[in-house]
C-alpha cells in the first residue's frame, strides 16, 4: 500500500537550515500528474500548506514562507527533501509530506505521512 | 493574501446532521477552488474525505458528502456517529497555491 514518511532532526536552534525528507512507496514521482507536498502544524493549531512539488519538477511555495524554502526531488531513491533556512521558534510544528494527484478536474491530497515533530529551540 | 475562515466549533448529537462550511476572503467559492476536506483526530495525521468539492475518496464513508452552498464549499455530515467528533479542515486553491481553514473542532454530544 502507498506509504510516505518523514525524517529529519527533532531539534535545531534558531536562524539554522531545517531539511527534511520525506520517503514514499508504492507510486512514483515521474508519473505524470503525481506531486508530493509538505504540510506543517504546529502544537495545537492549524493546519498550513507549506509547499509542492510536481512529477515534472514545477515547484509551488506558500507565499509567507517562499523566500526560505527549497523542495526538490530524488526520483530514484522515492524521496523528496524541503530545506527551510533562517528557522525560528515559530516554525516549531509537526511537518507532514502527502501525496498530490492532478488529474483534471480532479485535485486533492489522498495519502499522508506520520508526521515529524521539530521543535525550534536554543 | 487568502484567508479562508471555518466555523470555530460546532456540535450535534449523535444520528444528527450538521453542516461545516469554508469561505475565502477572495470572494465565492466554486468549483475551481477545488474544495478538499479533511479530518484528523488528536494525537494522529489528517485523513482526506473529499476532494475537487464532491467526491469522496475510496475509504470516506457515505455519511460525509461534500458540496457548494451560499457561496462556501460544504461538508455534510448526515447520521453523526461519536467517531466522527473531530478537527475538520477545508483546503482551497487559489493562485497555483494551496490555502488551509482555521479547522472546526465539531464536538458529539
Amino acid at each position: 500500500q502507498i506509504t510516505l514518511k518523514e525524517s529529519g532532526p527533532t531539534l535545531v536552534k534558531p536562524t539554522q537550515t531545517l531539511t527534511l525528507t520525506c520517503t514514499f512507496s508504492e507510486f512514483s514521482l515521474s508519473t505524470s500528474g503525481v506531486g508530493v507536498s509538505w504540510i506543517r502544524q504546529p502544537p495545537g493549531k492549524a493546519l498550513e500548506w507549506v509547499a509542492l512539488i510536481y512529477w515534472d519538477d514545477d515547484k509551488r511555495y506558500s507565499p509567507s514562507l517562499k523566500n526560505r524554502l527549497t523542495i526538490t526531488k530524488d526520483t530514484s531513491k522515492n524521496q523528496v527533501v524541503l530545506k527551510m533556512t533562517n528557522m525560528d521558534p515559530v516554525d516549531s510544528a509537526t511537518y507532514y509530506c502527502a501525496r498530490y494527484i492532478s488529474n483534471s478536474p480532479l485535485y486533492y491530497f489522498d495519502y499522508w505521512g506520520q508526521g515529524t515533530l521539530v521543535t525550534v529551540s536554543s | 493574501q487568502t484567508v479562508v475562515t471555518q466555523e470555530p466549533s460546532l456540535a450535534v448529537s449523535p444520528g444528527g446532521t450538521v453542516t461545516l462550511t469554508c469561505a475565502s476572503t477572495t470572494g465565492a467559492v466554486t468549483s475551481v477552488d477545488y474544495p478538499n476536506w479533511f479530518q484528523q483526530k488528536p494525537g494522529q495525521a489528517p485523513r482526506a474525505l473529499i476532494y475537487s468539492t464532491v467526491n469522496k475518496h475510496s475509504w470516506t464513508p457515505a455519511r460525509f458528502s461534500g458540496s457548494l452552498l451560499g457561496g462556501k464549499a460544504a461538508l455534510t455530515l448526515s447520521g453523526v456517529q461519536p467517531e466522527d467528533e473531530a478537527e475538520y479542515y477545508c483546503l482551497l486553491y487559489t493562485g497555483g497555491t494551496w490555502v488551509f481553514g482555521g479547522g472546526t473542532k465539531l464536538t458529539v454530544l
